[in-house]
């Protein structure tokens, strides 16, 4: 049983190239999220989904978008990556809205 | 709207000394609390959390939290810290009346021996 698997775990981009995080689950869980850590700042939400084919913003959705077409999948997109989105990225899964979420290793991405 | 505050960001302790960190919500309707634990270079796992019933709850490792409805608290415990407790602590308040999953901005905790 994998858990939440994230890929890749390191990524090193340049300013203004464009890349996909993708987030898997073998749990058959509804919710999906992805987060930022930065220090000091804690985890701050980018995007979450409640179920297959919804998506809905977080506390810091600009700069990235997201898609759900699988239950178990949710990528997470950056369309032109600037030296502000250099951050760890973490995924998150859960069953329901009141129950504990299981997350993935992060994946350490640096915008150059 | 709902939010989590954790008071101490930067928490130094020798081995040994008792712990106790705060986590403060304001959240409405029922409300899970969840305590996770951030080793160095790892992701997040659970430590604790509670639903229901004694408002005393135990986790892993010897930690305990307090859910303390009246003050919308739901502080963490350890009794004798160790070395290998050092890591980051996040609070997180879960209500069914909302989608979203909230963390607070964790605490930093350093153990020395």
């Amino acid at each position: 049983n994998a858990g939440v698997t994230q890929t890749p775990k390191f990524r090193v981009l340049k300013t203004g190239q464009s890349m996909t995080l993708l987030c898997a689950q073998d749990m058959n869980h509804e919710y999906m999220y992805w987060y930022r850590q930065d220090p000091g700042m804690g985890l701050r939400l980018i995007h979450y989904s409640v179920g297959e084919g919804t998506t809905a913003k977080g506390e810091v959705p600009d700069g990235y978008n997201v898609s759900r077409l699988k239950k178990q999948n949710f990528l997470l997109g950056l369309e032109s990556a600037a030296p502000s989105q250099t951050s760890v990225y973490f995924c998150a899964s859960s069953y329901s809205q009141g129950l504990e979420a299981f997350f993935g290793q992060g994946t350490r991405l640096t915008v150059v | 709207a709902q939010s989590v505050s954790q008071h101490n960001h930067h928490v130094i302790l020798s081995e040994a000394a008792s712990l106790e960190l705060g986590c403060n919500y304001s959240y409405g309707g029922t409300v899970n609390l969840f305590w996770y634990v951030q080793y160095p270079g790892q992701h997040l796992q659970l430590l604790l959390k509670y639903f229901s019933g004694d408002p005393l709850v135990k986790g892993i490792k010897g930690f305990e939290a307090e859910f303390i409805k009246s003050k919308f608290s739901f502080n963490l415990r350890k009794p004798s810290v160790q070395w290998s407790d050092t890591a980051e602590y996040f609070c997180a308040p879960r209500s069914y009346n909302t989608d979203k999953l909230i963390f607070g901005t964790g605490t930093r905790l350093q153990v020395f021996p």
